[in-house]
């Protein structure tokens, strides 16, 4: 069965302050791993896909790295707005499409 | 504007009152499905379907039916519902082909049984 694993489960840094989030996970074969931003009472938004271990995709402030049993979200320099819950996904070959979600770190940026 | 609407948005109901809730996408996507979020269990998929008249469970389809009459409705059915569906839901859309995995979700439906 695959399962996602993300820590910690909620994270408050200081604007400027940076740090990770982190995705473990077990899959029986990826085909991708995404990551989401899902803001309070809407759906989550995608933000990055991750195929093989030693990918990394980067927007903005933020970094997506992929290892074969982890993949890590750094935040350079984080503002207010950045707070969200950031979520994990993973896919399986021949999975149809389905995505096993981890339960998401809640970020709080203060200013 | 490519997006996945939803509706209704919230709904409160009773026990036992059948009730429907939509799902429609605007950028010809083949795959969709229907996710419920609760709290400390992350989001679990209910049913998805790979193209018209094709469906098939995920990984909590109890208490739910769905429906796939055209490419961009996709249709959640409460038959029955029961308290332990109120939860939030989430309808998505994807392009099926290789690389194109990304999964676009719509608003969410806020679901209470009473």
């Amino acid at each position: 069965e695959d399962q996602v694993t993300q820590s910690p489960e909620a994270l408050r840094l200081q604007e400027g302050e940076s740090s990770s989030l982190n995705c473990s996970y077990t899959v029986s074969g990826l085909r991708g791993l995404f990551w989401y931003r899902q803001d309070p009472g809407k759906g989550p938004e995608f933000l990055f896909t991750l195929y093989s271990a030693g990918e990394e995709k980067e927007k903005e402030r933020l970094k997506a790295t992929l290892t074969k049993k982890e993949s890590f979200l750094h935040i350079t320099a984080p503002k207010p707005e950045d707070s969200a819950t950031y979520l994990c996904a993973v896919q399986a070959r021949g999975s149809a499409r389905q995505l096993t979600f981890g339960s998401g770190t809640q970020l709080t940026v203060l200013p | 504007e490519a997006q996945v609407t939803q509706n209704p948005r919230y709904l409160i109901t009773v026990t036992g009152k059948k009730l429907t809730v939509t799902c429609s996408q605007n950028m010809n996507h083949e795959y969709m499905s229907w996710y419920r979020q609760d709290p400390g269990l992350g989001l679990r998929q209910i049913y998805y379907s790979m193209n018209v008249e094709v469906t098939d469970k995920g990984d909590v389809p109890e208490g739910y039916k769905v429906s796939r009459k055209e490419k961009r409705n996709f249709p959640l059915i409460l038959e029955s519902p029961s308290p332990n569906q109120t939860s939030l839901y989430f309808c998505a859309s994807s392009l099926m082909g290789a690389g194109t995995d990304t999964q676009y979700f719509g608003p969410g439906t806020r679901l209470t049984v009473l």
